[in-house]
């Protein structure tokens, strides 16, 4: 079946570093790829779409400067938290659609911050 | 999108049948009913959706009332790694398109020995 990966699945870092975490689509291209962030006992919070060849979209509140969107194929999205802080740590999840089937899941990336 | 209403927590017993239940009274026409899953620290995984019509795959059955305001997720047969948050989506077709999932809480099945 469909599957969407995530690298790194852990990432430690020291406060002010920029970090970047991949999504690929294995077995099949996606224009369209989302990026979610989930924090300790909470839902999933949408935070942008990527777009294959095209500026990502981002939900109201989420800062583009800070979280650099590329997708510069159609299996690869990338998203790189930069200059990083305690307070980015979280959950970092992406999805991807094959066609006409419902959207995947990575496995996500948790993100420490020190 | 259409919201949904999900209790916020269930506990069922291993090998009963876990029913958990969503209400999405304003779920439009063309939108379809989602369930999605997620285990401890692993990201959502896909179980199944429809319409208007009941479904099974290999993981579950979903029964959507008559009216489509509601619906129900069966696991047949409850194990121990079904232990996970439940989320009920609405959302257009597939074929329409790449579109975002919004998430809501979800329901936390907790499978008893």
């Amino acid at each position: 079946g469909a599957v969407v990966s995530q690298h790194p699945s852990r990432v430690i870092c020291k406060s002010g570093t920029s970090v970047k975490i991949e999504c690929r689509s294995l077995d099949f291209q996606a224009t369209t790829m989302f990026w979610y962030r989930q924090f300790p006992k909470q839902s999933l919070m949408l935070m942008a779409t990527s777009n294959e060849g095209s500026k990502a979209t981002y939900e109201q509140g989420v800062e583009k400067d800070k979280f650099l969107i590329n997708h510069a194929s159609l299996t690869l999205s990338t998203l790189t938290v930069t200059s990083a802080h305690p307070e980015d740590s979280s959950f970092y999840i992406c999805s991807a659609q094959p066609g006409d089937q419902p959207q995947h899941f990575g496995d996500g990336t948790r993100l420490s911050i020190l | 999108d259409a919201k949904t209403t999900q209790p916020t927590s269930m506990d069922c017993a291993e090998g009963r049948a876990a029913n958990l239940p969503c209400n999405h009274s304003t779920i439009s026409g063309n939108e379809y009913v989602y369930w999605y899953r997620q285990i401890h620290s692993q990201g959502p995984q896909y179980i199944i959706h429809g319409l208007k019509n009941n479904e099974t795959n290999e993981m579950a059955s979903l029964i959507i009332t008559e009216d489509r305001k509601s619906s129900t997720l069966i696991l047949p047969h409850a194990t121990l790694r079904d232990t996970a948050v439940y989320y009920c989506i609405v959302r257009v077709a597939p074929f329409q398109g790449a579109q975002k999932l919004v998430f809501g809480q979800g329901t936390r099945l907790t499978i008893n020995p």
